[in-house]
């Protein structure tokens, strides 16, 4: 199975910062990578996909970056509905596996 | 947009069966994977089985944890993908999340919101 590394597990931040969050393939999933902001209680939402497109709706402080192995999620300037925990997830071959997570915190 | 819809979950002996389903829109349906993946409470996403689109003649695939006791389905025509869950064990019970996945450029994954599948006597 592909192992996603995500780092930090946890940043705190305030509002306005730049928050980036890694994560790196156990090997090359070329550009099928996602990422998930989920919220206490509520299901996952896709922000990125294709390592950096991004989903429809989804504000463009949002933007993602990499393919290969090494990706980076960016929030550009963090919102107060932003706290929250990130994660990535490949979908270059099964089974589907998915990050550790990133807890955003409020600084 | 795209949308889906999980339904179907609730409480089930250990033993029993159970029928998810999860209607999609907002997508062109026949083009998409079709995945489940489930949240046990406090733990993180396990991915449990696909179905491919079209093109790829709808076969599927699954977990070593539920392969034998779930099934993958889908219908193109009502934009719907199911699964049956047999011999249910305590450790499915879980968040239960149908996701799609267009192997496409420029084409939005999904994600539903749950449904919760608890497993007890």
């Amino acid at each position: 199975d592909i192992q996603m590394t995500q780092s930090p597990s946890s940043v705190s931040a305030s509002v306005g910062d730049r928050v980036t969050i890694t994560c790196r393939a156990s090997q090359d999933i070329r550009r099928w990578l996602g990422w998930y902001q989920q919220k206490p209680g509520k299901a996952p939402k896709v922000l990125i996909y294709d390592a950096s497109s991004l989903q429809s709706g989804v504000p463009s402080r949002f933007s993602g970056s990499g393919s290969g192995t090494d990706f980076t999620l960016t929030i550009s300037s963090l919102q107060p509905e932003d706290f929250a925990t990130y994660f990535c997830q490949q979908a270059d071959t099964l089974p589907l596996t998915f990050g550790g997570g990133t807890k955003v915190e409020i600084k | 947009e795209v949308q889906l819809v999980e339904s179907g979950g609730g409480l089930v002996q250990p033993g029993g069966s159970l029928r998810l389903s999860c209607a999609a829109s907002g997508f062109i349906f026949s083009d998409y994977y079709l995945d489940w993946v489930r949240q046990a409470p406090g733990k993180g996403l396990e991915w449990l089985g696909r179905t491919r689109n079209k093109a790829n003649n709808y076969t599927t695939q699954y977990a070593a944890s539920v392969k034998g006791r779930f099934t993958i389905s889908r219908d193109d025509l009502k934009n719907s993908m199911s699964l049956q869950m047999n011999s249910l064990k305590s450790e499915d019970t879980a968040v239960y999340y149908c996701s799609c996945y267009s192997y496409a450029s420029g084409k939005d994954w999904g994600w539903g919101q749950g449904t919760l599948v608890t497993v007890s006597s």
